[in-house]
Formats: C-alpha cells, structure tokens, sequence
C-alpha cells in the first residue's frame, strides 16, 4: 500500500483565492510527481522534483502554479489565484527513480466557487 | 499534441471475458511503458510494466509491446466485476520525462 501522504484531502476556494496543498513522499523516494485529474478524469503532469530540485513542468505550472519539495519538510503546490478551472483532484506520487514505478497519494479534490 | 493515445476510451466486456485495452505513444524517444489502473475513488495503482518486445503476464494480465511501432496493450482474461476501474497507460522517454494518456474505462458487467 502506498504511503504518500496528501493534506488536505479537500479544499474549497473562491476564485483569486491562494490554494495550497501538501505531499508527503514515501521514505526513500528522491523523486516528486504532481498531476492534475480533472472531473473527465484526464490525467495531466504539472511538475516533478528530483530532492529539491525541480525535473520538468509544464508550461501552466511555470504562470500560476509554484511547487517546492523542500528538505526535511514536505512538499507543496500552490496556485496563486485560483480560476474556476482549476478544480480538480491533485495527485502526488513519488518514486525511487523517474523511470521507477510511482506510488499516488490519495489526492486533494480542489473546488473553486 | 498527446504524446500518449489509449484506446478505446470506454469498453464494456461481460464477466468471464476478455478486455483489450491499447494505448500508443507518437514520440519516438519513448522506452518504457506501464499500465496503472484507478478504482473510482482512488488513486491510480501500477499493475505492469514494460520495456522489452514481446509480452509479460502476470495472472490474469497480459500486457504486450511492440517497440517499433510504439504499441502496447493490456489484456484481461476472464475478467471480474472488480477490474472495473479506469487503466491508465504511462510511458518515459529518455530524458526521463513521464507523459499519461487519458485513460480507458472498464466496466465489466455481471
């Protein structure tokens, strides 16, 4: 079972609002995955990390969104100025390696009113 | 453009069947492939992976790949109520970057 841990499980916000959620990765896993799941159930890639040091984002992340993976705290994704598209459910995973099998958290469910 | 296209994007199969499930990659640089499946509610779980030509069962699953032509595909045999879920297909490219398709859901109907 995996045993990456998501705070909070549910978020609700207004729309310019800051939205912050957390990860915390499984022992031993150096690398850091955040998706996007949103209500059709597509799946998208926002960022991932290497220790603390940021692999590949996406374009979207790079505007509004900001994530760390600072040591010895957990990690966390924020957006800035939440936007009613931006409800989704945050998944983070985390992995030995980055070709290595990912194992998800149970998610933040983000809704913007 | 998705860089990982699964097909079909829903399937119905009846319990005692067989599910087959395909998903593609347009980059030439991928090399690695998984299969992950999400139980509504859940989050996405591996179920296999694969790297080399030819196939890999595990149980019930299947999966194959064909490198050349970026194809692989899951196939569930004698299929349960329980495999109802979305699966998911992944693939790595060299430079280590991850790309997710959209999904196939699966209900396998009693």
């Amino acid at each position: 079972n995996s045993k990456v841990i998501q705070t909070p499980r549910y978020l609700v916000k207004g729309q310019g609002q800051k939205a912050k959620m957390r990860c915390i990765p499984e022992k031993g896993h150096p690398v850091v995955f955040w998706y996007q799941q949103n209500k059709n159930n597509e799946f998208k890639f926002l960022i991932n990390f290497q220790n603390q040091e940021v692999l590949q984002q996406i374009d979207m992340t790079e505007k509004r969104f900001s994530a760390e993976c600072p040591s010895n705290s957990p990690c966390s994704l924020e957006i800035q100025s939440s936007e009613a598209g931006d409800s989704a459910l945050y998944l983070c995973a985390s992995s030995q390696a980055d070709y290595a099998e990912q194992f998800f958290g149970p998610g933040t469910r983000l809704t913007v009113l | 453009q998705q860089k990982v296209q699964q097909s079909p994007e829903s399937l119905i199969v009846p319990e005692g069947g067989m599910a087959s499930l395909n998903c593609t990659s347009s980059d030439r640089n991928v090399d690695y492939f998984w299969w992950y499946r999400q139980h509504s509610g859940k989050s996405p779980k591996m179920l296999m992976s694969i790297f080399s030509n030819g196939e890999k069962e595990e149980g019930r699953f299947t999966v194959h790949l064909n490198k050349a032509s970026l194809h692989t595909s899951l196939h569930i045999r004698d299929s349960q109520p329980s495999d109802s879920a979305l699966y998911l297909c992944a693939a790595s490219d060299s430079n280590n970057r991850i790309f997710f398709g959209d999904g196939t859901q699966l209900v396998v109907k009693p």
